[in-house]
C-alpha cells in the first residue's frame, strides 16, 4: 500500500508550458506539503496545507500555485514553466502529534525537467 | 534567519561507527528531526529531539542540546546500505515548519 503517492515520476516539458503534478496521501493526515529539492540536494519547503487550508507560502513565485481538493490531496501547478523549475517536487504529509513532533511521510518525487 | 549546517561528506568503513553533527541557528525551535536519503529516493524519517538528550532507535540514535543549537546523528554497526545522504531538519515558528539542512553525504566503505 503506498503511503504518500504522486504523479507523474517523471515530467519533461518545454519552457513557457503549464504542467501540474498529484499528490494523494492515503495515511488519513491532515497536513500535506511540496518541497523542492534542486540540484545540490537541497530541499525547501514550498506550500502546506493544513485541512486544506493553505497554511505555510513560502517565497514562491506566483507561478506556483497549489489546490487541495480534500486533505488527502494536494496538487501544483506550474504555470510558464522556466528553466530554473527543474528539480524534484516532493509532496509530504504529516499528521500533528505531541506538539512539535510531527515526522514528515515523503512521495517518491517528481522529477522536472524543463528544455 | 534561520541556518543549519551539517558536513557535507563522511566516509567509514562497514562496522564502523560515525556521528554527523548538525549545529542551528533558528527562532520559535520545537525540535530537530533526521531524515535518510538514498539516491533518487523519498526522504524517510529516522528521529525527532524535541528535549534535550540522547534518543535511540535501533543502530541509530540522535541528540540534541538545545543551550548549544547542537545535534548529532550516530550511526552505529555501519553497514553498505547505510551509505545516503543524511539532512538534520528543524521545526521551527507558529506554523512548525521543517527547515532542512544542506545533507551529509555518508559512503560506508568495505
Amino acid at each position: 500500500d503506498t503511503a504518500v503517492s504522486q504523479t507523474p515520476k517523471y515530467l519533461v516539458t518545454q519552457m513557457g508550458n503549464d504542467k501540474s503534478i498529484k499528490c494523494e496521501q492515503n495515511l488519513g493526515h491532515d497536513t500535506m506539503y511540496w518541497y523542492k529539492q534542486d540540484s545540490k540536494k537541497f530541499l525547501k519547503i514550498m506550500f502546506s496545507y493544513n485541512n486544506k487550508e493553505l497554511i505555510i507560502n513560502e517565497t514562491v513565485p506566483n507561478r506556483f500555485s497549489p489546490k487541495s481538493p480534500d486533505k488527502a490531496h494536494l496538487n501544483l501547478h506550474i504555470n510558464s514553466l522556466e528553466l530554473g523549475d527543474s528539480a524534484v517536487y516532493f509532496c509530504a504529509s504529516s499528521q500533528e502529534g505531541l506538539a512539535g513532533r510531527s515526522s514528515q511521510y515523503f512521495g517518491p518525487g517528481t522529477r522536472l525537467l524543463v528544455l | 534567519g534561520q541556518s543549519l549546517e551539517q558536513p557535507s561528506e563522511v566516509t567509514a568503513v562497514e562496522g564502523a561507527i560515525v556521528q554527523i553533527n548538525c549545529t542551528y541557528q533558528t527562532s520559535g525551535f520545537y525540535g530537530l528531526s533526521w531524515y535518510q536519503q538514498h539516491d533518487g529516493g523519498a526522504p524517510t524519517f529516522l528521529s525527532y529531539n524535541g528535549l534535550d538528550g540522547l534518543e535511540e532507535t535501533g543502530r541509530f540514535s540522535s541528540f540534541l542540546s538545545r543551550s548549544d543549537s547542537y545535534g548529532y546523528l550516530l550511526l552505529q554497526e555501519l553497514q553498505m546500505k547505510d551509505s545516503a545522504s543524511y539532512f538534520c531538519a528543524v521545526s521551527a515558528g507558529a506554523t512548525n515548519k521543517l527547515i532542512f539542512g544542506t545533507g551529509t553525504l555518508l559512503a560506508v566503505q568495505p
